[in-house]
């Protein structure tokens, strides 16, 4: 299993501001994943994150409203840009790891838990 | 179209009672993984368990256990003599080439 650590884990912001969160894991992984969950609801995958070039965003999700880095395998950061109420939501990272062809479980950090007023 | 369905939004039940839950699949590979989530209050998403697409067995893991059944595409999740902390909501998720969630079902265990 995988070590993930998220920070911020929950951060209150004003409207048009942008929040980075960074996302750190204690090994090497395949894949690096960002996650959205909005109050109530499951959660959607935002964006890919590729180590050394740029991530693969999902459907109705962009570059400019996300951006992503991801300058090596342990450590990606996801940036929230000119924010509304509507990105209040739950942003989580997960990662992926293969051994031998077999697929671990996707595993997640603690989240973040950002409310924009 | 919705990858993993989970029909039951919410269920409710007594402390020892037993808890099924729901969870059907689409996917046109023969290779997956089926995975079930848990989310309790405190926010954290914990890994349950895990099933290849070539691997049906059912199996037991303490008070857990799953049945998978591919020729309906579906891999429903048992809690078998409930408890309080099993209060949570689930997540049935399927990995073809990206993990997909279902819509999560909310389990209240009463005292």
């Amino acid at each position: 299993s995988a070590v993930i650590s998220q920070k911020p884990s929950r951060d209150i912001c004003q409207r048009g501001t942008s929040l980075t969160i960074q996302c750190q894991v204690d090994s090497q992984v395949t894949m690096m994943f960002w996650y959205r969950q909005q109050p109530g609801q499951s959660l959607t995958l935002i964006a890919t994150a590729n180590q050394g070039s740029e991530a693969t965003y999902e459907s109705g999700f962009v570059i400019d409203k996300f951006p992503i880095s991801r300058p090596n395998l342990t450590f990606s950061t996801l940036t929230v840009s000119n924010m509304s109420p509507e990105d209040s939501s739950i942003y989580l990272c997960s990662v992926e790891k293969r051994a031998g062809g077999i697929l671990s479980p996707l595993h997640f950090g603690n989240g973040t838990r950002l409310t924009v007023t | 179209a919705q990858k993993v369905t989970q029909a039951q939004t919410e269920i409710s039940v007594v402390e020892k009672e037993d808890v099924t839950l729901d969870c059907v699949y689409e996917t046109r590979d023969t290779t997956y993984y089926l995975f079930w989530y848990k989310q309790p209050p405190s926010g954290e998403l914990v890994f349950l368990i895990r099933r290849n697409s070539f691997d049906e067995q059912n199996e037991i893991s303490g008070r857990y256990s799953w049945n998978f059944q591919k020729s309906t595409s579906s891999f429903n999740f048992t809690i078998t003599a409930s408890q309080v902390v099993d209060s949570a909501v689930y997540f049935c998720a399927l990995n073809d080439y990206k993990l997909s969630f279902g819509a999560g079902t909310t389990v209240t265990v009463r005292a």
